[in-house]
Protein backbone atom coordinates (compact mmCIF):
# COMPACT_ATOMS: atom_id res chain seq x y z
CA UNK A 1 0.00 0.00 0.00
CA UNK A 2 1.21 3.62 -0.88
CA UNK A 3 1.86 5.66 2.18
CA UNK A 4 0.18 9.03 0.05
CA UNK A 5 -2.79 7.86 -1.99
CA UNK A 6 -4.73 9.60 -4.68
CA UNK A 7 -7.36 9.12 -7.39
CA UNK A 8 -5.65 9.83 -10.38
CA UNK A 9 -8.54 10.74 -12.20
CA UNK A 10 -9.07 12.28 -14.31
CA UNK A 11 -12.06 14.48 -13.11
CA UNK A 12 -13.33 16.17 -15.77
CA UNK A 13 -16.32 18.88 -14.42
CA UNK A 14 -17.34 21.79 -16.83
CA UNK A 15 -16.92 25.41 -15.33
CA UNK A 16 -18.72 26.25 -12.29
CA UNK A 17 -18.45 23.24 -10.67
CA UNK A 18 -17.41 22.06 -7.09
CA UNK A 19 -14.98 19.59 -6.95
CA UNK A 20 -13.30 17.57 -4.10
CA UNK A 21 -10.46 15.28 -4.11
CA UNK A 22 -9.41 13.00 -1.13
CA UNK A 23 -5.91 11.70 -0.34
CA UNK A 24 -5.21 9.54 2.35
CA UNK A 25 -1.71 8.76 4.28
CA UNK A 26 -1.04 5.33 6.09
CA UNK A 27 1.67 7.01 8.69
CA UNK A 28 -0.11 8.15 11.77
CA UNK A 29 3.27 10.00 12.33
CA UNK A 30 2.64 12.21 9.61
CA UNK A 31 2.88 15.86 11.10
CA UNK A 32 2.43 18.22 7.80
CA UNK A 33 0.34 17.97 4.75
CA UNK A 34 0.56 20.26 1.38
CA UNK A 35 -1.69 20.57 -1.81
CA UNK A 36 0.81 21.42 -4.75
CA UNK A 37 -0.63 21.74 -8.05
CA UNK A 38 1.20 21.08 -11.17
CA UNK A 39 0.45 21.67 -14.29
CA UNK A 40 1.57 19.69 -17.63
CA UNK A 41 5.40 19.13 -17.97
CA UNK A 42 6.02 22.32 -15.31
CA UNK A 43 7.35 22.13 -12.17
CA UNK A 44 5.14 21.95 -9.18
CA UNK A 45 4.02 24.37 -7.10
CA UNK A 46 2.35 25.51 -3.63
CA UNK A 47 -1.32 25.65 -3.56
CA UNK A 48 -1.69 25.41 0.13
CA UNK A 49 -0.26 24.41 3.04
CA UNK A 50 -2.36 22.08 5.74
CA UNK A 51 -1.07 22.29 9.13
CA UNK A 52 -4.29 21.98 11.51
CA UNK A 53 -7.97 20.82 10.98
CA UNK A 54 -7.17 22.95 7.75
CA UNK A 55 -7.51 25.96 6.21
CA UNK A 56 -9.22 28.62 3.23
CA UNK A 57 -8.09 30.32 0.55
CA UNK A 58 -10.85 31.92 -2.07
CA UNK A 59 -12.42 29.12 -3.92
CA UNK A 60 -9.67 26.30 -2.30
CA UNK A 61 -10.54 24.82 1.10
CA UNK A 62 -8.39 22.07 2.55
CA UNK A 63 -9.38 19.86 5.40
CA UNK A 64 -7.52 17.52 7.09
CA UNK A 65 -9.04 14.80 9.52
CA UNK A 66 -6.02 13.01 11.30
CA UNK A 67 -8.65 10.08 12.59
CA UNK A 68 -9.16 8.98 9.37
CA UNK A 69 -6.35 9.81 8.02
CA UNK A 70 -7.17 11.86 5.08
CA UNK A 71 -6.93 15.48 3.71
CA UNK A 72 -9.53 16.66 1.26
CA UNK A 73 -9.04 19.59 -1.36
CA UNK A 74 -12.80 21.70 -2.34
CA UNK A 75 -12.11 23.64 -5.06
CA UNK A 76 -15.58 25.93 -5.77
CA UNK A 77 -16.74 27.62 -8.83
CA UNK A 78 -14.00 25.67 -11.43
CA UNK A 79 -12.28 27.72 -13.71
CA UNK A 80 -10.78 26.49 -16.77
CA UNK A 81 -7.24 27.93 -15.53
CA UNK A 82 -8.20 25.25 -12.26
CA UNK A 83 -7.11 22.37 -14.74
CA UNK A 84 -4.21 21.04 -13.66
CA UNK A 85 -2.61 17.74 -11.29
CA UNK A 86 -3.25 18.24 -7.81
CA UNK A 87 -0.47 16.57 -5.65
CA UNK A 88 -0.79 15.64 -1.83
CA UNK A 89 2.32 15.50 0.19
CA UNK A 90 2.68 14.41 3.31
CA UNK A 91 5.90 14.70 5.66
CA UNK A 92 6.35 12.73 8.55
CA UNK A 93 7.56 14.19 12.14
CA UNK A 94 9.86 11.21 13.29
CA UNK A 95 11.85 10.77 9.74
CA UNK A 96 11.51 14.09 8.22
CA UNK A 97 10.74 12.46 5.03
CA UNK A 98 8.40 13.91 2.56
CA UNK A 99 6.00 11.54 0.82
CA UNK A 100 4.20 12.77 -2.63
CA UNK A 101 0.86 10.83 -3.75
CA UNK A 102 0.83 10.24 -7.54
CA UNK A 103 -1.28 13.27 -8.19
CA UNK A 104 -4.84 13.44 -9.37
CA UNK A 105 -5.98 15.18 -12.51
CA UNK A 106 -8.69 17.87 -12.82
CA UNK A 107 -10.11 19.44 -16.49
CA UNK A 108 -12.59 21.97 -16.30
CA UNK A 109 -14.38 21.95 -19.49
CA UNK A 110 -16.59 25.04 -20.59
CA UNK B 1 13.73 36.62 -8.07
CA UNK B 2 13.89 33.72 -5.72
CA UNK B 3 14.33 30.59 -7.63
CA UNK B 4 15.62 26.95 -8.02
CA UNK B 5 17.41 27.11 -11.54
CA UNK B 6 18.45 23.73 -13.11
CA UNK B 7 20.56 23.11 -16.18
CA UNK B 8 20.04 21.18 -18.87
CA UNK B 9 17.01 21.36 -19.34
CA UNK B 10 16.33 18.68 -22.25
CA UNK B 11 19.33 16.30 -22.84
CA UNK B 12 19.83 13.10 -24.74
CA UNK B 13 22.14 11.00 -24.19
CA UNK B 14 23.39 7.74 -24.60
CA UNK B 15 23.98 4.63 -22.16
CA UNK B 16 27.03 5.05 -20.54
CA UNK B 17 28.08 8.80 -21.03
CA UNK B 18 28.39 10.39 -17.70
CA UNK B 19 26.33 13.44 -17.42
CA UNK B 20 25.43 16.08 -14.95
CA UNK B 21 22.38 17.68 -13.83
CA UNK B 22 23.14 21.02 -12.13
CA UNK B 23 21.34 22.87 -9.41
CA UNK B 24 21.28 26.31 -7.92
CA UNK B 25 19.37 28.25 -5.27
CA UNK B 26 19.35 31.60 -4.64
CA UNK B 27 17.34 31.73 -1.39
CA UNK B 28 19.77 30.49 0.87
CA UNK B 29 17.87 27.50 1.63
CA UNK B 30 19.49 24.39 4.08
CA UNK B 31 17.38 21.39 2.52
CA UNK B 32 17.91 20.52 -1.25
CA UNK B 33 16.34 17.49 -3.21
CA UNK B 34 16.56 15.27 -6.27
CA UNK B 35 13.35 14.03 -7.47
CA UNK B 36 12.29 11.92 -10.75
CA UNK B 37 8.98 11.88 -11.70
CA UNK B 38 7.57 8.92 -14.33
CA UNK B 39 4.30 8.12 -15.46
CA UNK B 40 1.83 6.33 -12.90
CA UNK B 41 4.59 6.57 -10.43
CA UNK B 42 4.17 10.05 -9.09
CA UNK B 43 7.74 11.81 -7.72
CA UNK B 44 9.98 10.26 -6.09
CA UNK B 45 13.03 11.22 -4.44
CA UNK B 46 16.50 10.36 -5.30
CA UNK B 47 18.63 11.95 -2.44
CA UNK B 48 18.40 14.59 -0.23
CA UNK B 49 21.08 17.05 1.37
CA UNK B 50 20.17 18.93 4.80
CA UNK B 51 23.11 21.21 4.99
CA UNK B 52 26.43 21.46 3.40
CA UNK B 53 28.59 18.32 3.20
CA UNK B 54 25.06 16.44 4.34
CA UNK B 55 23.77 14.27 1.83
CA UNK B 56 21.33 10.91 2.18
CA UNK B 57 19.34 8.25 -0.18
CA UNK B 58 15.45 8.81 -1.09
CA UNK B 59 13.85 5.99 -2.39
CA UNK B 60 15.13 5.60 -5.75
CA UNK B 61 19.11 6.64 -5.68
CA UNK B 62 20.72 3.69 -7.45
CA UNK B 63 22.45 4.93 -10.63
CA UNK B 64 22.76 8.47 -9.13
CA UNK B 65 25.22 10.40 -7.06
CA UNK B 66 25.19 13.92 -5.71
CA UNK B 67 27.26 16.62 -3.64
CA UNK B 68 26.81 19.40 -1.13
CA UNK B 69 29.92 21.55 -1.34
CA UNK B 70 28.30 24.95 -1.60
CA UNK B 71 25.05 25.30 -0.25
CA UNK B 72 23.72 26.77 -2.62
CA UNK B 73 24.48 23.88 -5.45
CA UNK B 74 23.16 20.74 -5.47
CA UNK B 75 24.11 18.36 -8.48
CA UNK B 76 22.91 15.14 -9.78
CA UNK B 77 25.47 13.36 -11.35
CA UNK B 78 24.33 9.92 -13.74
CA UNK B 79 28.23 8.10 -13.87
CA UNK B 80 27.06 5.29 -16.77
CA UNK B 81 23.11 6.79 -17.60
CA UNK B 82 21.00 3.62 -18.32
CA UNK B 83 17.79 3.84 -20.45
CA UNK B 84 15.68 3.33 -17.41
CA UNK B 85 16.83 6.52 -16.04
CA UNK B 86 15.40 8.11 -18.90
CA UNK B 87 12.71 10.54 -16.49
CA UNK B 88 11.72 14.32 -15.80
CA UNK B 89 13.99 15.04 -13.00
CA UNK B 90 13.27 17.77 -10.52
CA UNK B 91 15.38 19.72 -8.32
CA UNK B 92 13.88 21.19 -4.96
CA UNK B 93 14.37 23.76 -2.13
CA UNK B 94 13.30 24.75 1.47
CA UNK B 95 14.39 27.17 4.14
CA UNK B 96 14.57 24.79 6.92
CA UNK B 97 15.14 20.20 6.39
CA UNK B 98 11.83 18.54 6.04
CA UNK B 99 10.16 17.74 9.45
CA UNK B 100 11.22 20.89 10.71
CA UNK B 101 7.71 21.99 13.02
CA UNK B 102 8.56 25.95 11.88
CA UNK B 103 5.39 26.39 10.04
CA UNK B 104 6.61 27.54 5.95
CA UNK B 105 9.98 26.34 6.58
CA UNK B 106 9.64 23.41 4.70
CA UNK B 107 7.90 24.61 1.77
CA UNK B 108 9.33 23.03 -1.37
CA UNK B 109 10.75 25.27 -4.52
CA UNK B 110 10.81 23.37 -7.56
CA UNK B 111 13.23 23.82 -10.15
CA UNK B 112 11.70 23.83 -13.64
CA UNK B 113 12.84 20.55 -14.42
CA UNK B 114 14.84 18.40 -17.02
CA UNK B 115 14.21 16.07 -19.53
CA UNK B 116 16.14 13.27 -19.88
CA UNK B 117 16.16 10.79 -22.58
CA UNK B 118 19.06 7.78 -22.62
CA UNK B 119 19.29 6.56 -25.58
Amino acid sequence: RKEVEQDPGPFNVPEGATVAFNCTYSNSASQSFFWYRQDCRKEPKLLMSVYSSGNEDGRFTAQLNRASQYISLLIRDSKLSDSATYLCVAITSNTGKLIFGQGTTLQVKP
Amino acid sequence: EAQVTQNPRYLITVTGKKLTVTCSQNMNHEYMSWYRQDPGLGLRQIYYSMNVEVTDKGDVPEGYKVSRKEKRNFPLILESPSPNQTSLYFCASSLSRQGAVRRGANVLTFGAGSRLTVL
